[in-house]
């Protein structure tokens, strides 16, 4: 059963641009959250949905947004990005129950220059 | 707001060792995780503990959670090279919240030389 991939792995963005990030869960998994992992906060939550609906948020400005689809993929947009954005984006799938075990994705590397 | 502090920030050992990591707050937490993660990979789950005072074995990793919920411990004992990488513990927030709504500690960095 193949994992959770996110695309792309690696992105490079200069101050002010917009980004999009994207995100599949393991087959069957409905839920998909998104994390923000950096050297000096370590892994915030971003936001969590569950069957196109955002079931939490975590302490972001506006300018962090996300929408899951019908086939529960998912993508995180990032707007006016700034320098503090630079982190590894990370997404995680669960089944569907508030219980169930969380699988992490690889990562996308997001630099802003 | 619920914050989970781990200790120690890096540590760098030799293979054979033993040692303790630990996860601590002021908060009560109804259960809590650890997770592994390598360079350029996602954290892995090794393990949930929930009942206060449990112990969980995997192997060599031995878990803990403490009788008051608030803090836990994970200790490995003999380590070996393939040990190396973040260690993470998570817990969801008070107030429900699911396990796709996490809040991590800052994780301790272990480095096991050969």
């Amino acid at each position: 059963k193949a994992g959770v991939t996110q695309t792309p792995r690696y992105l490079i963005k200069t101050r002010g641009q917009q980004v999009t990030l994207s995100c599949s869960p393991i087959s069957g998994h409905r839920s998909v959250s998104w994390y923000q992992q950096t050297p000096g906060q370590g892994l915030q939550f971003l936001f969590e949905y569950f069957s196109e609906t955002q079931r939490n948020k975590g302490n972001f400005p506006g300018r962090f947004s996300g929408r899951q689809f019908s086939n529960s993929r998912s993508e995180m947009n990032v707007s006016t990005l700034e320098l503090g954005d630079s982190a590894l984006y990370l997404c995680a799938s669960t089944r569907a129950a508030s219980t169930d075990t969380q699988y992490f994705g690889p990562g996308t590397r997001l630099t802003v220059l | 707001t619920q914050l989970l502090e781990q200790s120690p920030q890096f540590l760098s050992i030799q293979e054979g060792e033993n040692l303790t990591v630990y996860c601590n707050s002021s908060s009560v937490f109804s259960s809590l995780q650890w997770y592994r993660q390598e360079p350029g990979e996602g954290p892995v789950l090794l393990v949930t503990v929930v009942t206060g005072g449990e112990v969980k074995k995997l192997k060599r990793l031995t878990f803990q959670f403490g009788d008051a919920r608030k803090d836990s411990s994970l200790h490995i004992t003999a380590a070996q090279p393939g040990d190396t990488g973040l260690y993470l513990c998570a817990g969801p927030p008070k107030g429900g919240g699911s396990q796709g709504n996490l809040i991590f500690g800052k994780g301790t960095k272990l480095s096991v030389k050969p």
